[in-house]
């Protein structure tokens, strides 16, 4: 059984950086078959994908144009889980933030969410 | 403005049959799998069908998922007081390379 176990703190003041992590169990961060995806959810943007890593030989990270500038995705295969850090925020990045597998291309297990609050 | 089409609402009484519909383009549901999502309040979205019309193991046999061309549908039967959630549809979009969802559909148990 997959699990994603997130962390990190639920309030960042605006200007910055977001920083959260997400701990699988039952798979491997360096699996051939997956992806580590971050999305987040919010009101007024609904849910929203932000970005993957994976590892087909080499590792490899997709973001979403609207955060491409301010996010990077790291994998950590000594603690096999994978990371997001999204930098210069504003009261808009205000959301509920999931870290999500997607497995032969099917997102499938997500973790329990994060509600992260950007306000000083 | 999400990028996947869904009704905001949608209700039934027990035992009813009812069906949530997601309208994308040639880019998303019309080149890829559905997927959709049920979400109760303060969790995360759960797999509720893959690949266009497939069940993951636990999910009742009463939803079931269709998809022709650029639209899908998810079809509730026998609706139950539980079913009463948020369901989202989802599809990876070739063009904008990242999954895309629908706005969500509130469904209400009358």
């Amino acid at each position: 059984q997959v699990q994603l176990q997130q962390s990190g703190p639920g309030l960042v003041k605006p200007s910055q950086t977001l920083s959260l992590t997400c701990a699988i169990s039952g798979d491997s961060v360096s699996s051939n078959s997956a992806a580590w995806n971050w999305i987040r959810q919010s009101p007024s943007r609904g849910l929203e994908w932000l970005g993957r890593t994976y590892y087909r030989s080499k590792w490899y990270n997709t973001y979403a144009i609207s955060v491409k500038s301010r996010i990077t995705i790291n994998p950590d295969t000594s603690k096999n889980q994978f990371s997001l850090n999204l930098n210069s925020v504003t009261p808009e990045d205000t959301a509920v933030y999931y870290c999500a597998r997607t497995k032969s291309g099917d997102l499938d297990y997500w973790g329990q969410g994060t509600l992260v609050t950007v306000s000083s | 403005q999400s990028v996947l089409t869904q009704p905001p609402s949608a209700s039934g009484t027990p035992g009813q049959w009812v069906t949530i519909s997601c309208s994308g383009s040639s880019s998303n549901i019309g080149s890829d799998n559905v997927y959709w999502y049920q979400q109760l309040p303060g969790t995360a979205p759960k797999l509720l069908i893959y690949r266009n019309n497939q069940r993951p193991s636990g999910v009742p046999d009463r939803f079931s998922g269709s998809k022709s061309g650029t639209s899908a549908s998810l079809a509730i039967s026998g609706l139950r007081s539980e079913d009463e959630a948020d369901y989202y549809c989802a599809a990876w979009d070739g063009s904008l390379s990242g999954w895309v969802f629908g706005g969500g559909t509130k469904l209400t148990v009358l």
